[in-house]
C-alpha cells in the first residue's frame, strides 16, 4: 500500500506548544500534501511539498520531506485552541491519486 | 476563497434505495473527484473525472456507483441500490488542472446514512 500513516494517532498539547506530527509512507511519490479537518467537516489543504524540496514554510506551519526515508513531518510552533483538528498527510504516488492515512487527532488544550 | 459546494449535508436513505450526491465544483476547474471518510476511518478514493469522463477509480467505485457532469456545473455521485457498508461521508473534490503538484479542493461532504 502507498498509503501515508500518520504518527501519533493522538495527540493532546498546552495552547502556546509547539505540536509534531509525521507522516510514513511505502513508496516513491510525486509530492506530499498535509490537510486538516475539522469534526464533521471538510478537508482544508494546508501545504504541498514536493518530492525534491525537503522543507517548506507557511506561516506557523513547517514541513519537512525525507524521501530517502519514505517520511514527512508537519511541525505547528505557537499552537492555539483553532489548531484543534485531525491532520492528514497523503503522498501522490505513482498513480497520481492521493492516498490517506488515518490521520492525528490533535487536541490543543487552553 | 472560491468554494466547492455539496448538499445535501445530510441524507438518510433506506438499504436499496438509489442516492444522488450534489456537489458544485469551483467554476474553472477541469478535474473533479469524489472520496468517502467512514466514521473514524481512512479518506478513501473513489473516482477521479475530466473531459466528461471518468480517468481514474478505485476498487470501491462498482457497477453499484456512477458520476456524471449533466450540466456543466454541477457534478453528481449515484448509488443505484445502497448498502448498509455505503454509509460515510462523502468529500467532492476539484482542481484546475489535475497536475501533480496541485492542491485539491474539497467541499464539506455529504454524510449518508444507509438504515
Amino acid at each position: 500500500s502507498q498509503q501515508g500513516e500518520e504518527d501519533p494517532q493522538a495527540l493532546s498539547i498546552q495552547e502556546g506548544e509547539n505540536a509534531t506530527m509525521n507522516c510514513s509512507y511505502k513508496t516513491s511519490i510525486n509530492n506530499l500534501q498535509w490537510y486538516r479537518q475539522n469534526s464533521g467537516r471538510g478537508l482544508v489543504h494546508l501545504i504541498l511539498i514536493r518530492s525534491n524540496e525537503r522543507e517548506k514554510h507557511s506561516g506557523r506551519l513547517r514541513v519537512t520531506l525525507d524521501t530517502s526515508k519514505k517520511s514527512s513531518s508537519l511541525l505547528i510552533t505557537a499552537s492555539r485552541a483553532a489548531d484543534t483538528a485531525s491532520y492528514f498527510c497523503a503522498p501522490l504516488g505513482s498513480n497520481y491519486q492521493l492516498i490517506w492515512g488515518a490521520g492525528t487527532k490533535l487536541i490543543i488544550k487552553p | 476563497e472560491p468554494e466547492v459546494t455539496q448538499t445535501p449535508s445530510h441524507q438518510v436513505t433506506q438499504m436499496g434505495q438509489e442516492v444522488i450526491l450534489r456537489c458544485v465544483p469551483i467554476s474553472n476547474h477541469l478535474y473533479f473527484y469524489w472520496y468517502r471518510q467512514i466514521l473514524g476511518q481512512k479518506v478513501e478514493f473513489l473516482v477521479s473525472f475530466y473531459n466528461n469522463e471518468i480517468s481514474e477509480k478505485s476498487e470501491i467505485f462498482d457497477d453499484q456507483f456512477s458520476v456524471e457532469r449533466p450540466d456543466g456545473s454541477n457534478f453528481t455521485l449515484k448509488i443505484r441500490s445502497t448498502k448498509l457498508e455505503d454509509s460515510a461521508m462523502y468529500f467532492c473534490a476539484s482542481s484546475l488542472f489535475g497536475s501533480t503538484n496541485e492542491k485539491l479542493f474539497f467541499g464539506s461532504g455529504t454524510q449518508l446514512s444507509v438504515l
